[in-house]
């Protein structure tokens, strides 16, 4: 079945330096996939995605990469600040006919970010 | 725009009792709604991804009569979590997907279960 896997699990970086974040997928037919930070006790913020037709975006400190031949992308957070501390998860949403856009998720990794 | 509410936010219960979890999009409409189970320290895990009007489809593993869902707007789907266990206490959440076009999901705040 279609599968996710993300890693780190746990991630600690110092203020200001950066951060990588990977996840590889098995379902060749993905198509979408977003990032997702979340507090403890709250829900998942979306922060950032991006669709299998790019291969990179950037939004301020953070960034995506995908790499359809290898089946990985990545997120890239630069300049870290302690409130990016979190634990953030990738996703991927498979394409087909009978898909509803459902995603599956990476386990997560917790980003640690020390003043 | 584009939010989700689940009420209730906490529950306490005794075992062998059901639960009701409700989902809402607040300012659109939601062609799919998706519930999904978290338990201290990991992943979202799927549990059922529900069409308004029709009978929601489950992933593995997920006993449908354990844990009925009724999508029976747009706006509104349900989970009720029948007779509970303390193995069901977890962190619930639901996300939904709008009408036309958009493939993001949207994520309600979760509801805390816990089966005493």
């Amino acid at each position: 079945g279609e599968n996710v896997e993300q890693h780190p699990s746990t991630l600690s970086v110092q203020e200001g330096d950066s951060a990588v974040i990977k996840c590889t997928y098995s379902d060749s037919a993905s198509n979408y996939f977003p990032w997702y930070k979340q507090e403890l006790g709250k829900r998942p913020q979306l922060i950032i995605d991006i669709r299998s037709n790019v291969g990179e975006k950037k939004d301020q400190r953070i960034a995506v990469t995908l790499n359809k031949t290898a089946k990985h992308f990545s997120l890239h957070i630069t300049e870290t600040q302690p409130e990016d501390s979190a634990v953030y998860f990738c996703a991927a949403r498979a394409r087909g006919s009978s898909n509803t856009g459902k995603l599956i998720f990476g386990q997560g990794t917790t980003l640690q970010v020390k003043p | 725009g584009a939010v989700v509410s689940q009420h209730p936010s906490r529950v306490i219960c005794k075992s062998g009792t059901s639960v009701k979890i409700e989902c809402r999009s607040l300012d659109f409409q939601a062609t799919t709604m998706f519930w999904y189970r978290q338990f201290p320290k990991q992943s979202l895990m799927l549990m059922a991804t529900s069409n308004e009007g029709s009978k929601a489809t489950y992933e593995q593993g997920v006993e449908k009569d354990k844990f009925l869902i009724n999508h029976a707007s747009l706006t509104l789907s349900t989970l009720t979590v029948t007779s509970a266990h303390p193995e069901d206490s977890s962190f619930y959440i639901c996300s939904a997907r709008r009408l036309a076009g958009v493939v993001e999901q949207f994520f309600g705040p979760g509801t805390r279960l816990t089966v005493l």
